[in-house]
């Protein structure tokens, strides 16, 4: 069965302070895997989209990287704004979307 | 260009009741796919629509189900509600068909009493 598993659930950091976010995977054929991030009360946001192994993607302070068996969500330098959970979803071969459970992450000032 | 829209943000229902919620998805979108949120299971992939078609299903039972007009707009119907149906729904869209790069809405919290 499809599985997506994240690891920490929850990070707490000080700002300023680098750190990486994890997601494993097994999956059928895998079409793509994305990273979201979600705000409470609001829905995710989308991040970035990986389809390949050594693939990486980059935004402001935020980078993605895609292994055949996790990809890694870098934070290089967070700020408190960065504080939300982060979402990380596999695309298979079936055309299912599957989502790990997210990693709340907390940025202290 | 306006994001996505579901309606209505809070509901309130009783066991035995049902429910229909409302997705308006970016213009120009014509994939809407939804979820269900819950502290416990995370989101979960309920069904995608492409031009008015159910395209894929998730595992749900089916008292979940759904449809799309031929505007792109979508609905999600809950027949006999349950306690454990509480929960956040959430729609996305995406263009192209492609459900690559989903948008979401900002989601529909439906508690069951």
């Amino acid at each position: 069965e499809d599985q997506v598993t994240q690891s920490p659930e929850a990070l707490r950091l000080q700002e300023g302070e680098s750190s990486s976010l994890n997601c494993s995977y097994t999956v059928s054929g895998l079409r793509g895997l994305f990273w979201y991030r979600q705000d409470p009360g609001k829905g995710p946001e989308f991040l970035f989209t990986l389809y390949s192994a050594g693939e990486e993607k980059e935004k402001e302070r935020l980078k993605a990287t895609l292994t055949k068996k996790e990809s890694f969500l870098h934070i290089t330098a967070p700020k408190p704004e960065d504080s939300a959970t982060y979402l990380c979803a596999v695309h298979n071969r079936d055309d299912k979307i599957i989502f790990g459970k997210g990693t709340r992450l907390h940025i202290l000032p | 260009k306006a994001g996505v829209t579901q309606t209505p943000r809070y509901l309130i229902k009783t066991r035995g009741q049902q429910v229909t919620l409302s997705c308006s998805p970016i213009s120009g979108h014509r994939s809407v796919s939804w979820y269900q949120q819950t502290p416990g299971q995370g989101l979960q992939f309920l069904f995608e629509y492409f031009s008015e078609t159910q395209r894929n299903k998730g595992n749900f039972p089916g008292r979940f189900s759904g449809r799309q007009f031929s505007n792109s707009r979508s609905e999600m119907n809950v027949s006999t509600l349950e306690l454990g149906d509480s929960a956040l729904y959430l729609c996305a869209s995406s263009s192209l068909g492609q459900i690559y790069e989903q948008y979401f809405g900002p989601g529909t919290r439906l508690t069951v009493t």
